[in-house]
């Protein structure tokens, strides 16, 4: 059973809805959660970060987390073809830096 | 802040070559950096944890005498990819982080092609 789980896509949205991005993980003992963007060809890059229970939000995007159901999302909102993308959502279950990946949810928001 | 540097971006080379790619971290120090590997559509995968001033520790099935690790300084990681074969083309990324439960940061990669 994969630690982090996500639905691999492709999530189709049509330009200026918001797209809903889903992430699971089984260790009850992790501690920070992360989305990543990764455009084709390209490295990672760090979108958004989550500690504690509730809503985050920054600009279009908005994490949320539910230690309890043990389930992280990500929402973006006013989608743009900008946005599409491969979204990697990482989980920290220690207290060093290692992360754990899940496989990513590939993104294609139409104009 | 946060920047890791990662040099070079683009390698190709001979079967046979030995190719070193280096991780910097610009704006911070880190004691432990991170390798991946990312073949084409497939998922990042962790190759090994880069620790200053001791042994790297390797996933499993990543051999240590071929790709060898150096984390000489809080600043500096080096993989040398040794005797590299076609089979090893990848794009290689590394990352680090700023501290303890912190995201990693990653590098814009390394495209290594060996002919």
């Amino acid at each position: 059973q994969k630690e982090v789980e996500q639905n691999s896509g492709p999530l189709s949205v049509p330009e200026g809805a918001i797209a809903s991005l889903n992430c699971t993980y089984s260790d009850r003992g992790s501690q920070s959660f992360f989305w990543y963007r990764q455009y084709s060809g390209k490295s990672p890059e760090l979108i958004m970060s989550i500690y504690s229970n509730g809503d985050k939000e920054d600009g279009r995007f908005t994490a949320q987390l539910n230690k309890a159901s043990q389930y992280v999302s990500l929402l973006i909102r006013d989608s743009q073809p900008s946005d599409s993308a491969t979204y990697l959502c990482a989980v920290n279950n220690n207290a060093g830096n290692m992360l754990t990946f899940g496989g990513g949810t590939r993104l294609m928001v139409k104009p | 802040g946060a920047v890791v540097s990662q040099h070079p971006s683009w390698v190709i080379c001979k079967s046979g070559t030995s190719v070193k790619i280096e991780c910097r971290s610009l704006d911070f120090q880190a004691t432990t950096m991170f390798w991946y590997r990312q073949f084409p559509k497939q998922s990042l995968m962790l190759m090994a944890t880069s620790n200053e001033g001791s042994k790297a520790t390797y996933e499993q099935g990543v051999e240590k005498d071929k790709f060898l690790i150096n984390h000489a300084s809080l600043t500096l990681s080096t993989l040398t990819v040794t005797s590299a074969h076609p089979e090893d083309s990848s794009f290689y990324i590394c990352s680090a982080a700023q501290g303890a439960s912190q995201p990693q940061h990653f590098g814009d990669g390394t495209r290594l092609s060996i002919l």
